[in-house]
């Protein structure tokens, strides 16, 4: 099992443009969470999704936008690109989201807006 | 307000002596607590919840609601120890309550 994937691992983009990160969950989950950490700080939530659709949001505008596939796998869409967004974007899947299981995380894949 | 504070951005400690990295929460309700680890090149990965009151890798947390506290702790640090520390919360009952929360991380340096 490979756990929890995310492609791909480094970008770099110019302020204003937009970018698609993609995840596929560990084998067996459905939920996936993704999760923006800029240097030095702790991750903070974005959203989290589920059967498809967004179930949670977090403090985040509406730039960040998602979606999740039939086969479970994510995307995470980000419009007009600020040097802000720069940081590493974690994926997370877990088991149920109406159970508290653990969460798998990926890699992340570091983001460089220039 | 919800929020996971770590006090501490560095901590060095010498092989063999024990560690303490501190962790306090602000929750209106009743959570559920972790302790994640991030070694060097890899990716987070869990290391210990409260409700599982397990000791891995010699590491340990006790969860004090008196004090909101969620200290995680090792009797004789070993350099293997050495990594990235967050602890996080979440709400229990599942559902919408189930984002984790973390704190900004404690770098743990075990030296020789």
């Amino acid at each position: 099992d490979a756990g929890v994937t995310q492609s791909p691992t480094h970008l770099i983009k110019t302020r204003g443009q937009q970018v698609t990160l993609r995840c596929s969950p560990k084998s067996g989950h459905d939920t996936v969470s993704w999760y923006q950490q800029a240097l030095g700080q702790g991750p903070q939530f974005i959203f989290q999704y589920y059967e498809e659709e967004e179930r949670q949001r977090g403090n985040f505008p509406d730039r960040f936008s998602g979606h999740q596939f039939p086969n479970y796998s994510s995307e995470l869409n980000v419009n007009a690109l600020l040097l802000g967004d720069s940081a590493l974007y974690l994926c997370a899947s877990s088991p149920d989201l109406t159970k508290n299981y653990g969460y798998t995380f990926g890699s992340g894949t570091r983001l460089t807006v220039v | 307000a919800q929020r996971v504070t770590q006090p501490e951005k560095l901590l060095s400690v010498f092989k063999g002596a024990p560690v303490e990295l501190k962790c306090n929460y602000s929750y209106s309700g009743s959570p559920e607590l972790f302790w994640y680890v991030q070694y060097s090149r890899q990716r987070l990965q869990l290391l210990l919840r409260h409700i599982s009151r397990e000791s891995i890798k010699g590491f340990t947390a006790d969860l004090n609601k008196g004090e909101t506290s969620f200290h995680l702790k090792k009797p004789f640090a070993q350099e293997e120890d050495s990594a990235m520390y967050y602890c996080a919360l979440r709400g229990r009952g599942g559902g919408a309550t189930n984002k984790l929360i973390f704190g900004t991380g404690t770098l743990l340096a075990v030296q020789p």
